[in-house]
């Protein structure tokens, strides 16, 4: 019954490989959300999508796409793998008053 | 400017002694809302407590207290009664009004929670 999820956990890949994570979450929430945490633990919020569609988009490289198939769901395709792009990701979902978070998936580029 | 002001990188506490996180914030908007979240080793980032801009009083979840202070643009996160399991990070984020009128939240640069016995 976790509220949101993610996969992968762990993420290690070649520069220059493409790669996805997956986001789902259970609670019934219209809006979704992508984090970037940095290795100084710095977070900055990516993007959000409302009920599919994009309203949130923080001048992240067009590198990284995400996707909504349903309101449940928020996927996050990365092209072109660059070193800079290791971090963990965090999924969140959430109303006005409460934000929830993924358990997060830490992406290392090799 | 920085939105989220966390001044103290790290503190610590004795276990069963009350602590008191710092956080100050800047906006111009009359509507919003502030979060602690607390980010333990494991990585996860867990919600703790949520205070809207409009509320009276401040906002309590068990242990956990939000001392809102408006005029001075302070939400402080107060932990009575600490216990080892609260060594973590955590951190302070207000939710803002984005470009089309849609949230966000901003994260100050956390502070890093050590409880000793």
């Amino acid at each position: 019954d976790t509220a949101v999820s993610q996969t992968p956990k762990y993420l290690v890949t070649q520069m220059g490989n493409d790669k996805s994570i997956k986001c789902e979450q259970n609670l019934g929430h219209d809006t979704m959300y992508w984090y970037k945490q940095d290795s100084k633990k710095f977070l900055k919020i990516m993007f959000s999508y409302n009920n599919k569609e994009l309203i949130i988009n923080e001048t992240v490289p067009n590198r990284f796409s995400p996707k909504s198939p349903d309101k449940a769901h928020l996927n996050l395709h990365i092209n072109s793998l660059e070193l800079g792009d290791s971090a963990v990701y965090f999924c969140a979902s959430g109303h006005t008053d409460t934000q929830y978070f993924g358990p997060g998936t830490r992406l290392t580029v090799l | 400017a920085q939105k989220i002001t966390q001044t103290q990188p790290g503190m610590f506490v004795q276990e069963k002694e009350a602590v008191t996180l710092d956080c100050t914030y800047d906006t111009s908007d009359p509507s919003y809302g502030l979060f602690w979240y607390k980010q333990p080793s494991s990585g996860e980032m867990i919600f703790l407590i949520y205070q809207g801009s409009y509320d009276q009083q401040n906002a309590t979840e068990g242990r956990y207290s939000l001392n809102f202070q408006k005029a001075r643009k302070s939400a402080n996160l107060v932990i009575s009664a600490s216990q080892l399991g609260d060594s973590a990070m955590y951190f302070c984020a207000m939710r803002e009004r984005g470009s089309g009128g849609y949230n966000k939240l901003i994260f100050g640069a956390g502070t890093r929670l050590a409880v000793h016995p």
